[in-house]
């Protein structure tokens, strides 16, 4: 079964302070992954993409790391913000099963981040 | 630029009655559109795709329907709501074909809440 786990389920920092986000995964195939953004109540917002053959991308503050060997990624935030408390989702991109030239996101349960002043 | 439109933002329904829930996109032809359903504590699963008018594929049985009437039109449906139908509801929209590097991108989705 695709699965994306992330950890930790949930996470407080001080503002100003700099933290990591763990996305593990075994969807197969695998074309991209992504991380995204979503404020309460609102939708999904990208903030980096990455095929299977980057190591790394950046996006201002939040840099995503990859590593297809071992199915793992993560998404830094530096010198956080209190505009980034939200929840940050790792997905996980493969065709679907239909196979009408679109694709299905399998997506973890987040991870809620809450910077504090 | 692109735009997409969801309403209503929230909706109370009692069991059993009918749901109807819309999403365009404006500056785009064209689009994949997805429905996703996000429930408390899980993350979000894909309900339909289409990836043109009248072509609906559903990935989750269950007592929802969608309907593609126009291009930039992804309407989602139920004759008989159930309890479990409760969730936040979010419409997509993306312009490519597998595989990707493009965004999904999202609606604000509709806050469903079953009495």
């Amino acid at each position: 079964k695709n699965q994306v786990e992330q950890s930790p389920q949930s996470l407080i920092i001080l503002e100003g302070k700099n933290c990591t986000l763990q996305c593990n995964y075994t969807v197969s195939p695998f074309s991209n992954l992504r991380w995204y953004k979503q404020d309460t109540g609102r939708g999904p917002v990208s903030l980096t993409i990455m095929t299977f053959s980057e190591n790394t991308k950046s996006n201002g503050r939040y840099t995503a790391t990859l590593d297809a060997d071992t199915k793992q990624s993560s998404l830094h935030i530096t010198a956080s913000q209190l505009s980034d408390s939200a929840s940050y989702i790792c997905v996980v991109s493969l065709p679907l099963n239909s196979g009408a030239g679109s694709y299905q996101l399998t997506f973890g349960k987040g991870t809620k981040l809450s910077v504090i002043p | 630029s692109q735009t997409i439109h969801q309403w209503p933002a929230t909706l109370v329904q009692p069991v059993g009655s009918p749901l109807s829930l819309e999403c365009t996109v404006e500056g785009t032809s064209n689009p994949n559109l997805y429905w996703y359903r996000q429930a408390a504590g899980r993350g979000l699963q894909l309900l339909f795709y289409s990836i043109g008018i009248g072509q609906i594929s559903s990935e989750v049985p269950q007592n929802l329907s969608a309907s593609r009437p126009q291009d930039r039109q992804f309407i989602l449906s139920s004759k008989k709501l159930l309890l479990s139908d409760s969730g936040f509801y979010l419409c997509a929209w993306s312009k490519d074909r597998f595989p990707s590097n493009q965004p999904q991108h999202f609606g604000d989705g509709t806050r469903l809440s079953i009495l």
